[in-house]
């Protein structure tokens, strides 16, 4: 079962748009939410993380909005380049490392 | 250079015949695990271990085997592949505590035919 629902699946936007990734969950142990990024032919790589107790953290360019209430938490990358073409995960920890990941959205900033 | 390193990176085999796929940390860290990456399904967990000798079933562990004989090295073996294990593959490591980052290997494309 999808324990992370990620949206949309795939994603085009303009240089300079502001890209927004959308997840949800409903085990509400989960105590740690990472964004990871991935470029074609590489290993996914962590961008940012938040935990439940904040409902927003800034990282340059990438910022995560969290509600907890809602059991939401998205991506938002301002100003976004065409470097920041890749796909994006979102995934959901209850410790001991044990990520559960969304099934991903490929993202494409056009020049 | 801290890195999770993975081979082969590509790898083309037929049914039935053993593989084995090495994963290789030089962070020391406790924690190691084995991802497959299918198109629309993300990433899933395989296997992990929490340290030397320590493993556990992630959420597709059928059809694989492991072993953490070394902190450092955490192979992943498929006795007799089958053509639904064809895909993308992902070793990662991390620190137990504190460091939640999980680092990830280049991967290993795995063709079974």
């Amino acid at each position: 079962q999808q324990q992370v629902k990620q949206s949309p699946q795939s994603l085009i936007v303009q240089k300079g748009g502001i890209p927004i990734i959308n997840c949800a969950y409903e085990n509400t142990a989960f105590d740690y939410f990472p964004w990871y990024q991935q470029f074609p032919g590489k290993g996914p790589a962590l961008l940012i993380a938040i935990r439940p107790d904040v409902s927003e953290k800034k990282e340059g360019r990438f910022t995560i909005s969290f509600n907890k209430s809602a059991k939401q938490f998205s991506l938002h990358i301002m100003d976004s380049q065409p470097g920041d073409s890749a796909t994006y995960f979102c995934a959901a920890n209850t410790g001991f490392q044990k990520l559960v990941f969304g099934t991903g959205t490929r993202l494409l900033v056009s020049p | 250079e801290a890195q999770v390193t993975q081979n082969p990176r590509y790898l083309i085999t037929v049914t039935g015949k053993k593989l084995t796929v090495t994963c290789s940390q030089n962070m020391n860290h406790e924690y190691m695990s084995w991802y497959r990456q299918d198109p629309g399904l993300g990433l899933r967990q395989i296997y992990y271990s929490m340290n030397v000798e320590v493993t556990d079933k992630g959420d597709v562990p059928e059809g694989y085997k492991v072993s953490r004989k070394e902190k450092r090295n955490f192979p992943l073996i498929l006795e007799s592949p089958s053509p639904n294990q064809t895909s993308l593959y992902f070793c990662a490591s991390s620190a137990p505590s504190g460091a939640d980052t999980q680092y990830f290997g280049p991967g290993t494309r795995l063709t079974v035919l």
